[in-house]
């Protein structure tokens, strides 16, 4: 257990639907990071959250949004979903970017 | 514009012998590296980390290189076991933020 929890750990939808997936950094974390990773791609950064604020933005859809909640967690919402979403969405938290991201087991979105 | 690219996606080598995954980069103000091993069904997780500062940094079985000049890192595992079998990603960060840039991956297998 890293300490980061994803929610739900796999999730499959329609086409047109929304979703939101949720991601509790770990204890003291302040930092909270988004990324996808499609079929045989890297991990592509989406979006930052600094203790509720944006922090950095990514290739982030206009479809997709997010937010990070006083209680620091944070939900990424994805509306309007295609076929080309379906990937692993990974959440990460640090402390600082010397101590690394620690990442939780992502969510595994399947859009049909 | 992959900034980070690992342009080998596979590499197999023996149990105990040397496994070098190798890591080129594009934009000379990345300033910090870092390596994540990732396992089927689970998140990436931190290896080992090196500032621009140093070309070598060393953590029991595994040495991370850095060639400034050339834009180049590579991760050494010394002696390579089986438990080692994953994809390793480098990633990247510039000193004015704590987002990661990803590359692709190398699946390493390592056989008895």
């Amino acid at each position: 257990d890293s300490g980061v929890t994803q929610t739900p750990k796999h999730l499959i939808t329609a086409t047109g639907q929304r979703v939101t997936l949720r991601c509790s950094p770990r204890s003291g974390d302040l930092s909270v990071y988004w990324y996808q990773q499609s079929l045989d791609q890297g991990l592509q950064f989406l979006i930052q959250y600094y203790n509720g604020e944006e922090r950095a933005k990514g290739n982030i859809l206009e479809r997709f949004s997010a937010q990070q909640f006083p209680d620091l967690h944070s939900e990424l919402n994805l509306s309007s979903l295609e076929l080309g979403d379906s990937a692993l969405y990974f959440c990460a938290s640090s402390v600082g970017r010397a101590s690394g991201y620690t990442f939780g087991s992502g969510t595994r979105l399947t859009v049909v | 514009d992959q900034q980070v690219k690992q342009n080998s996606p596979s590499l197999s080598v023996q149990e105990g012998r040397i496994s070098i995954l190798n890591c080129d980069y594009t934009n000379s103000m990345f300033d910090y590296f870092l390596w994540y091993k990732k396992y089927p069904a689970e998140g990436p997780t931190f290896l080992i980390s090196i500032s621009s500062i140093k070309d070598k940094n060393e953590d029991g079985r595994f040495t991370v290189f850095l060639n400034k000049s050339a834009k180049h890192l590579s991760l050494h595992i010394v002696p390579s076991q089986p438990g080692d079998s994953a994809v390793y990603f480098c990633a990247a960060s510039t000193y004015n933020t704590d987002k990661l840039i990803f590359g692709t991956g190398t699946r390493l297998q390592v056989f008895p």
